[in-house]
């Protein structure tokens, strides 16, 4: 089975600051690992998949198999930023179904 | 529509009744998810239609909740005699089949149990 962790809750930082949402996984296999994001009153949309190893709004995320880990970082956030991250994981050959971590609220303050 | 949509975006009920809420998928989507967001936490994951091929309804929380889709469109999720505990928003998305894992989320709907 698989797991997605994401410890922190809330996070705020101020404007310009360097931000890093943190996502840890479990799967025995090999999987594909995606940022979604919900802006407020928007609907929840993908921000960047880690096979496709691009940058999105300055953000950047790199799987790391060793930690099991695949961090959102951004060198200089922006109040726009403001928003709920959610990681998530698909198991190969399970079809699109993705497994959500528990989410990061992250506020960027002025 | 271009997006999925889904209906009601708000639902108040009293405890005990049934209620169903709808969704249409983007045209073309084989994939269907329904999952769960309860306030200030993460999404919860119900039912996953795929085709013709057999639900993973892994996800559903007990036998008051369940799901039906016809053929590649609508999908209805059920709950039956509610309790306060189903007050949440029910986000359901839909996918091309093969796709490189992007979901197109609906609006949700807001299920509230008094």
């Amino acid at each position: 089975a698989q797991r997605v962790t994401q410890p922190e809750k809330l996070l705020s930082v101020f404007k310009g600051a360097p931000v890093e949402l943190k996502c840890n996984y479990s799967y025995s296999g090999s999987p594909e690992l995606f940022w979604y994001v919900q802006y407020s009153r928007q609907r929840l949309q993908l921000l960047l998949r880690h096979i496709s190893r691009e940058s999105i709004k300055g953000f950047t995320a790199d799987l790391n198999k060793g930690e099991t880990s695949f961090h959102l970082k951004k060198p200089f956030a922006q109040e726009e930023d403001s928003a709920m991250y959610y990681c998530a994981l698909s198991a190969r050959f399970a079809g699109n179904m993705l497994t959500f971590g528990g989410g990061t609220r992250l506020m960027v303050k002025p | 529509g271009a997006g999925v949509s889904q209906s009601p975006s708000n639902k108040v009920t009293e405890k005990g009744k049934d209620v169903e809420l709808r969704c249409d998928p983007i045209s073309g989507h084989t994939a269907l998810y329904w999952y769960r967001q309860r306030l200030g936490q993460g999404l919860e994951f119900l039912i996953y239609f795929q085709g013709n091929s057999a639900p993973d309804k892994s996800g559903l929380p007990s036998d008051r909740f369940s799901a039906e889709r016809t053929g590649e469109s609508v999908s209805t999720l059920t709950i039956q005699r509610t309790q306060q505990e189903d007050s949440a928003v029910y986000l359901c998305a839909s996918s091309r089949a093969g796709g490189t894992g992007e979901l197109f989320f609906g609006e949700g709907s807001r299920l509230t149990v008094l």
